[in-house]
């Protein structure tokens, strides 16, 4: 089974809203997620490491003002895209380190911007 | 820089054929290399992963990725393709730190 859950799998919301997306580790502590995007027919672009009890890194690039990065626990980091726009819409997936490696990721979040 | 190549955008082959997905990385060291496999609209799925040892690696659904050192290469095989694997490939070099780099991905079409 899944053993990291992203939610919610879909939103769709208007312009200017701020949007939370979840990341959580089921079957293992994760003190190391990575929050991905995906744009249509293209690859994974890292976009951020969250790391638990400290400020996540982000890659160059992403804007870490429009893309904040929560890991308050060691089963949970949170990605929010505040003040969202058109251009924010996108797949974005989530993994979680397991101590032993590989990454796990979640099912992904397509989020819309209308 | 940390790196990985796979060649190909989009490969089809026919049901019951042969497969291999090409995969270049590029690294000081021996990185940990993996491939995952995605359908349309979802996450990743884990087929394999190579960190160190037999360099010839069994992952799930029938698939096998050789890790060859002198070549930078770590391709993707499987010996009779099915329609179900139909999918987007991605072959992944992470350091110790665990940061996993992605290449471009490659569309596998299965053809009747």
């Amino acid at each position: 089974g899944a053993v990291v859950s992203q939610h919610p799998s879909w939103v769709i919301c208007k312009s200017g809203t701020s949007v939370k997306i979840e990341c959580r580790s089921l079957d293992f502590q994760a003190t190391t997620m990575f929050w991905y995007r995906q744009f249509p027919k293209q690859s994974l672009m890292l976009m951020a490491t969250s790391n638990e009890g400290s400020k996540a890194t982000y890659e160059q690039g992403v804007e870490k003002d429009k893309f904040l990065i929560n890991h308050a626990s060691l089963t949970l980091s949170t990605l929010t895209v505040t003040s969202a726009h058109p251009e924010d819409s996108s797949f974005y997936i989530c993994s979680a380190l397991d101590p032993n490696q590989p990454q796990h990721f979640g099912d992904g979040t397509r989020l819309s911007i209308l | 820089a940390q790196s990985v190549t796979q060649p190909d955008i989009h490969i089809t082959v026919s049901e019951g054929a042969s497969l291999e997905l090409r995969c270049n990385y590029s690294y000081g060291a021996t990185p940990y290399l993996f491939w995952y496999v995605q359908s349309p609209g979802q996450g990743l799925q884990l087929l394999l992963k190579y960190f160190s040892g037999d360099t010839l690696v069994q992952g799930i659904k029938g698939f096998e990725a050789e890790f060859k050192r002198s070549q930078s290469s770590f391709n993707l095989r499987k010996p009779s393709v099915h329609w179900s694997d139909a999918a987007e490939y991605f072959c992944g070099s992470s350091s110790n730190t665990g940061k996993l780099i992605f290449g471009q991905g490659t569309t596998l079409q299965v053809k009747p």
